[in-house]
């Protein structure tokens, strides 16, 4: 039967390869960003962040970019193993810290 | 620093009972997040703490669900009466006042029957 509940966007990929997840955000005004990654059975965990006064930054095998002028951010996962497979959430600096759906990324060996 | 505790990790009730689940913060955080995950609603936020006062309220579903911060290292979720659609995994995610990365327990698999 067809499965109900909420669409998440999802990417799948080979393992090795790169993969791009990207999110939109609202608030012109935001100036901190954050990643998380939620693997199944367990809570968000942080990845990355970035300032608004950056246009990248990256760390082990993740990038980040952010772009203000369309409010896009992207997260780039170098050689992507099948360990990365989980779902990807971005967030605004706001007080209130609510998500998005989220991206599910597949990684297929 | 053991990270957000959440306890406990599952738990499986009747219908009309009452349910605590409860959360210990990093300590020196100063805001406190509930939030409900289901695969019909994604991860959302119910209620959040700043400084033990609650701020924003506007998730929490129903009066059947409370929650309370009496001090700053413990917080609960209460529901009572519990119904089926209240089955879910329950989060607590805790992190400093200037919003900066949070933090997330591992959660509380609730199971209505």
């Amino acid at each position: 039967g067809e499965s109900v509940g909420l669409h998440l966007p999802t990417l799948s990929v080979q393992e090795g390869d790169n993969s791009i997840i990207n999110c939109a955000y609202s608030n012109s005004a935001s100036d901190y960003f954050i990643w998380y990654k939620q693997e199944s059975g367990k809570g968000p965990q942080f990845i990355i962040d970035i300032r608004s006064n950056m246009d990248k930054r990256q760390g082990q095998r993740v990038t980040v970019l952010l772009n203000k002028t369309v409010k896009h951010l992207s997260l780039q996962i170098a050689a992507t193993q099948p360990g990365d497979s989980a779902v990807y959430f971005c967030a605004e600096n706001t007080s209130d810290m609510r998500f998005g759906a989220g991206t599910r990324l597949t990684v297929k060996p | 620093d053991a990270g957000v505790i959440q306890s406990p990790r599952h738990e499986v009730t009747e219908m009309g009972q009452e349910v605590t689940l409860r959360c210990k913060p990093i300590s020196g955080h100063n805001s406190l997040f509930w939030y409900r995950q289901t695969m019909m609603r994604g991860l959302e936020l119910l209620i959040y703490f700043n400084n033990n006062v609650p701020i924003d309220d506007s998730g929490m579903p129903e009066d059947r669900f409370s929650a309370k911060m009496p001090n700053a290292s413990f917080s609960t979720l209460k529901i009572q009466p519990s119904e089926p659609r209240d089955s879910a995994v329950y989060f607590c995610a805790s992190r400093e006042l200037d919003p900066t990365s949070a933090f997330f327990g591992q959660g509380t698999r609730l199971t209505v029957v």
